[in-house]
């Protein structure tokens, strides 16, 4: 496997269902990140981890909760969504640096529906 | 803070016409610029960046020139093909929300047609 990876790539579920995300970067990379694409909106942040720091978007509602167990896989745990939760969740990673430019790659993303 | 500014699409061309997507930004300080480019049913894939002023970024074709002193970075191409339809994304990378994360425009649909 190569750059960064998600799985899986399509997901539906009921608004009682708990599930999660996973996402895999074969980088090297020190940071990661998870966002939320609906349709007609800007790409939102909602979570940074970077040399195991949490940094979140205080806007992320509590029913999405992140976990970083290393550098290289980052998960997104879902319970009680909403339907207005369905969008597609991408994952990027970059190497965080004290330069300042990082380049973000991207996975293919999840295509989450809440029914 | 930072944001980012797109034209809205869709845009509509035929093959081989010239493309350009504008973009704008306000940012504190100095930030780096990207182009991304979603194909449907994809992630995102950075197709070019540039990361102080006057540089110009340049991939399969596409090319943005970082204007400091007009806060923008226009993508261009001279001759497009089918296969670039897709949705266009402009970002900055600064030192907003704590961490440097992007911030995106809100995208710019392009469709090519034969």
């Amino acid at each position: 496997e190569t750059g960064v990876t998600q799985t899986p790539r399509h997901l539906v579920m009921g608004m009682t269902n708990k599930k999660s995300l996973k996402c895999e970067q074969h980088l090297g990379h020190n940071a990661m990140y998870w966002y939320k694409q609906s349709a007609k909106k800007p790409l939102e942040l909602m979570f940074v981890y970077s040399l195991e720091e949490r940094v979140e978007n205080n806007s992320v509602p509590s029913r999405f909760s992140p976990e970083c167990p290393n550098s290289s896989h980052l998960f997104l745990h879902l319970h009680t969504l909403q339907p207005e939760d369905s969008a597609l969740y991408l994952c990027a990673s970059s190497q965080m640096t004290s330069g300042g430019e990082e380049t973000q790659y991207f996975g293919p993303g999840t295509r989450l529906l809440v029914l | 803070g930072d944001s980012v500014t797109q034209m809205e699409g869709p845009v509509t061309l035929s093959e081989e016409a010239f493309l350009t997507i504008n973009c704008t930004y306000t940012a504190t300080g100095y930030p780096s610029l990207f182009w991304y480019v979603q194909y449907p049913g994809e992630g995102l894939q950075l197709l070019l960046k540039a990361t102080k002023a006057d540089d110009k970024g340049s991939n399969k074709g596409f090319e943005a020139t970082y204007r400091k002193e007009t806060t923008s970075f226009h993508l261009e191409k001279g001759s497009v093909q089918v296969s670039d339809s897709a949705v266009y994304f402009c970002a900055l990378s600064g030192a907003s929300k704590g961490r440097r994360a992007l911030t995106f425009g809100s995208g710019t649909r392009l469709q090519v047609q034969p």
